[in-house]
Formats: structure tokens, C-alpha cells, sequence
């Protein structure tokens, strides 16, 4: 089983509209959650953190459950410009400053 | 943006040829990473240094080698290239205040014919 697992879609959405991502992970021990996104052909960058109380910057909502380990994203009223792949990373425990990721999951924003 | 630089960006070398893809940091990270990443795959952790003179292999094995004779700087080295090393090499670093933030540069794709 992987450490950090998450849907690969693709999912192909219209301009404005609602959608949601979901991560499972396996490390009760882990302690920090982050999503990245990754544009095509270029590095990861930093999204947002995840914290447990659950937080939103922008259109972007993030939560986490740690009973379930589980971690959402939700992005509301999508732009052409979120089109990427959205990487759920966890990190923590032993393992702490090395981060563990997804496989990723492709999203496409049509006009 | 983040200073974190790769060269080359791009490499074709022939089997057998020995290649070293540069990493370099301006942020004062002590720590740095490797990873390797296939198209539309997940990234995998080759080696990770948490200072210098400090590696560590990571959870993907891998026939390369690294070093960190300079807080700034984390050199990847392959002895022998193969066809099989064709990938995406990223490297990314992490510092204080938040360890758990990673800096990518802009990644190596290496062809080996």
C-alpha cells in the first residue's frame, strides 16, 4: 500500500465550477500536511498547508481529518489557470523535513 | 520566487558517459533533496542531505551519488549513465522557519541514448 494515496482523474471540469480532491495516507505518526500543485513540465511549488481545524485562502478550502487520515481540497469556481496536478504531501514523525507525495491528481479547467 | 538553481536544464548523453547535474541554493537551507520523476509519475526521494557532510539515501534506490562539501550546494553524480537513468531529476531544499516547506528548482530532464 502507498504511504499517500490519491485519485490520478483526470478531472476535466468547466470554468466556475466546484471541485474536490481527495488523499488518503497511512502514517498515524505523520504530523504535517501540504498540497502542492505542479504545472506541466515544471517543479512543484507550495499550495497551501493543511491544518486541522481546517483552512481556506482565496477559493482554495483545505481539511483533514486525522481519525480517518484523510485530506481534502476544494477549489471553488475553477479557473483556466488551475489547470495542473494537485500533490497531497505529508511529512512527520521519524521521517521529519522529508516529504512523502501523491501520485498527484490532473485537473483540466475548459472554457 | 525561490533561488534554487539546476544545470543543466536539459541533457543528452550517450550510454556509459559519467554526468554530474548541479544544485546550488542561495537561501541558506540546510536541508536538500533529490528526486526523481517520471512524466505523469509521483516524485521519489533519491538522497536528502540534512547539512554538510550529511547524506542520505532516500526511499527510491538509486545508482547515483551525492555530496555536500558546501551548505549550498548538493551535486548529483552519476559513474555510468544508462537508458535507464532517462528521467526528471528535481532538486529542492528546506530551511528554517518551516522545515516542512520544499523549495523545487526548476528540474533536470536527462536522456540517455
Amino acid at each position: 500500500r502507498k504511504e499517500v494515496e490519491q485519485d490520478p482523474g483526470p478531472f476535466n471540469v468547466p470554468e466556475g465550477a466546484t471541485v474536490a480532491f481527495n488523499c488518503t495516507y497511512s502514517n498515524s505518526a505523520s504530523q504535517s500536511f501540504f498540497w502542492y500543485r505542479q504545472d506541466c513540465r515544471k517543479e512543484p511549488k507550495l499550495l497551501m498547508s493543511v491544518y486541522s481545524s481546517g483552512n481556506e485562502d482565496g477559493r482554495f478550502t483545505a481539511q483533514l481529518n486525522r481519525a480517518s487520515q484523510y485530506i481534502s481540497l476544494l477549489i471553488r469556481d475553477s479557473k483556466l489557470s488551475d489547470s495542473a496536478t494537485y500533490l497531497c504531501v505529508v511529512t512527520g514523525g521519524i521521517s521529519y523535513g522529508k516529504l512523502t507525495f501523491g501520485q498527484g491528481t490532473i485537473l483540466t479547467v475548459h472554457p | 520566487e525561490a533561488d534554487i538553481y539546476q544545470t543543466p536544464r536539459y541533457l543528452v548523453i550517450g550510454t556509459g558517459k559519467k554526468i554530474t547535474l548541479e544544485c546550488s541554493q542561495t537561501m541558506g537551507h540546510d536541508k536538500m533533496y533529490w528526486y526523481q520523476q517520471d512524466p505523469g509519475m509521483e516524485l521519489h526521494l533519491i538522497h536528502y542531505s540534512y547539512g554538510v557532510n550529511s547524506t542520505e539515501k532516500g526511499d527510491l534506490s538509486s545508482e547515483s551519488t551525492v555530496s555536500r562539501i558546501r551548505t549550498e550546494h548538493f551535486p548529483l553524480t552519476l559513474e555510468s549513465a544508462r537508458p535507464s537513468h532517462t528521467s526528471q531529476y528535481l532538486c529542492a531544499s528546506s530551511g528554517t522557519p518551516s522545515y516542512n516547506e520544499q523549495f523545487f528548482g526548476p528540474g533536470t530532464r536527462l536522456t540517455v541514448l
